[in-house]
């Protein structure tokens, strides 16, 4: 069967410090992979979709970026957090582009 | 482009009652339909799917959702709410099953009363 897995689950940051999110997916190949933000009180973002190895897509303007190094391995980064970068992160896959989406744990960021 | 709306941010039932969660979407071409729930910081979990066919869907846990094309509805029911029941609720939609354009609603944040 599939997993996904997202590190760190919890993450305190300073405002200007770098980011890094890690997300993995396990028991399938080419996935299609995403990166959605939650903030508090409100609906899912999405931020960025790959639909393979440096195939990247961003789906809005921000100081964040995504790279896609493996297969199954999505990346979330940025070079100077921001207050407004606080909230729930959440990488997801589907089995291609034609497919419900399966979420991972997600990583709560906290940026001070 | 598809939209979805969800009636209520904020729902209450007790344990026991019927739950219903609504959900309305809007799309140019046939809709995928999805709910999701999520459990407080954790990610979202998919409860069912309707695709095509038969427009009475179950899911997990219980759950059930209709879909009625002449009211672009896509409604969340369960006849009898239980307490570990309690999580935010998303109803999603995408063009013909597209993932990379799935579109969610807001949430609905179920509270479940004993």
């Amino acid at each position: 069967s599939q997993t996904i897995h997202q590190w760190p689950a919890t993450l305190v940051q300073p405002v200007g410090s770098p980011l890094s999110l890690e997300c993995t997916v396990e028991g399938t190949s080419n996935p299609n992979l995403y990166w959605y933000r939650q903030a508090a009180g409100r609906g899912l973002q999405l931020l960025f979709y790959s639909v393979g190895i440096g195939q990247i897509s961003s789906e809005v303007p921000q100081n964040l970026s995504a790279s896609r190094p493996q297969d199954r391995q999505f990346i979330l980064s940025s070079k100077k957090l921001l207050l407004s970068d606080s909230g729930f992160y959440l990488c997801a896959w589907s089995p291609g582009g034609y497919n419900e989406q399966f979420f991972g744990p997600g990583t709560r960021l906290t940026v001070l | 482009a598809q939209s979805v709306t969800q009636l209520g941010s904020h729902v209450s039932v007790s344990e026991g009652a019927l739950v219903l969660l609504r959900c309305n979407y809007s799309s140019s071409v046939p809709p995928y339909l999805f709910w999701y729930v999520q459990y407080p910081n954790q990610g979202l979990q998919l409860l069912l799917k309707y695709t095509t066919g038969a427009t009475l869907v179950k899911g997990i846990n219980g759950f059930e959702a209709e879909f009625k094309k002449s009211e672009t509805s896509f409604h969340l029911t369960k006849p009898s709410a239980h307490m570990s029941d309690a999580a935010e609720y998303f109803c999603a939609v995408s063009p013909s099953g597209s993932a990379r354009q799935l579109t969610f609603g807001s949430g609905t944040q179920l509270t479940v009363l004993p």
